[in-house]
Parts: structure tokens; sequence; C-alpha cells
């Protein structure tokens, strides 16, 4: 299992509340990914980053905002969440390994907005 | 476009059976091909990952090929167990870009009824 956690797993909470799930990983890694998926469905990139200060928008838009101030931290925020937010969040972080990707996942954070 | 085609969506198999799955993907230029298998509510585990220059690897009773000329791969699970019910996700990454930007199937999600 890889150094890559996620909290909280389960998140259920009111429209327009403001939340943050976290993503930690003590690989030293510079790459990290935020994945959104819903049931069934495949993973789809909506944040990543390069590294400290490095932070962009995948394929998928959302309205979540990331940050990177720290290596090991790369946390996702909702101003205000809507229904439409309810999904999985999958936060994960690679590294190349000669020449290949190695890419680790945490265990994911299942939001519900009701 | 840069796809991962997976078949089938899903599979219901009884313990101790054999079973094939399928990738198809258009991704190119090609790094490398993962499988990983992701159980309800949590995130995807690593279970093989095979470069352009790689037929066939094992682990376990999961073996998996690949034909870069055709750009398929299949997964077979030999012998399955009750515990092998999940969701298993062909996922391709590129080398024509920094990012090692991975490709994720739709997964195909396999039960195993005793």
């Amino acid at each position: 299992e890889a150094d890559i956690y996620q909290t909280p797993r389960y998140l259920v909470i009111g429209t327009g509340k403001k939340i943050t799930l976290e993503c930690s990983q003590t690989m030293g890694h510079d790459k990290m990914y935020w994945y959104q998926q819903d049931p069934g469905m495949e993973l789809h990139l909506i944040h990543y980053s390069y590294g400290v200060n490095s932070t962009e928008k995948g394929d998928l838009s959302s309205e979540s905002t990331v940050s990177r101030i720290r290596t090991e931290h790369f946390p996702l925020t909702l101003e205000s969440a809507r229904p439409s937010h309810t999904s999985q969040y999958l936060c994960a972080s690679s590294v190349q390994i000669r020449g290949r990707t190695e890419a680790f996942f945490g265990q994911g954070t299942r939001l519900t907005v009701v | 476009k840069n796809q991962v085609e997976q078949s089938p969506q899903s599979l219901i198999i009884l313990e101790g059976k054999n079973c094939t799955l399928q990738c198809n993907y258009t991704v190119s230029p090609f790094s490398n091909l993962r499988w990983y298998k992701q159980d309800t509510g949590r995130g995807p585990v690593s279970l093989t990952i095979m470069t352009f220059s790689e037929n066939t690897k094992s682990n376990g009773r999961y073996t998996a090929t690949l034909d870069a000329d055709t750009k398929q791969s299949s997964l077979h699970i030999t012998a399955s167990q009750l515990s092998d019910s999940a969701s298993y996700i062909c996922v391709v990454s590129d080398r024509g870009s920094t990012l090692g930007r991975l490709y994720f199937g739709r997964g195909t999600q396999l039960t195993v009824w005793p």
C-alpha cells in the first residue's frame, strides 16, 4: 500500500456549506492529482500539480479549487457545496521510475451534498 | 483523441471459474498500461504494469497480456474468488507530456458468486 491518505472517507453536508477534502502523501512526490468519479464511470481529472505553488485545472471543469503550499499536502476546497457536487473524489500522486509513471491512489472521499 | 475502452462493462461468474477482461486503447505515444482493482468505495490499487516491450505479466492469479501492435490488453483471472468482486480499470499513460498523463477506462464490474 502506498502512503497517500485522504480525509474524510465519507462526508454528508448541506447545500451552501464550504468544505475542504484533505490529501496527504509521505513519499515526496512532486506530482499530485484530484480525480472525480461518479458510480460506474471513469475517473476524470479535475486538478493537478507539478509541485509546490503549481496548480492546474484538469479535463473536467470543476467548481472546486486546490492549493499546494507543501509538497506533501494537496487539499481540495468547495466554497459552496451543491447536490451536483455529489461524487467520489480520488487523490493520487505519481513518480517516474525507470521511465514509467507509477501512480498511487488514496482511498477516496465519498461526498454527498443534500 | 486518446481513449481507453473496456469490455465487458459488467461480468458475473461463479467462484472458481476463470474470466478475461478486455482493454483497447488509442493513446499515443504509448508509455505503459496498468490494470487496477478498485473495491467499492475505495481507491484503485495497481495489479500489473506493462511497458511497450512486455507481452505478458503475471501477479498471482492475475495475468495481463499486451499487444502493442493492435493496442489491446487483456486481464485473465484464474480460479476466481469472492474477493475478486470489484471494478477492474485499465489505465494507459502516454510519454508525450511531462505530466505522464493517465487515461482511464470505465472499468469492468466483476461479480463473483458462490
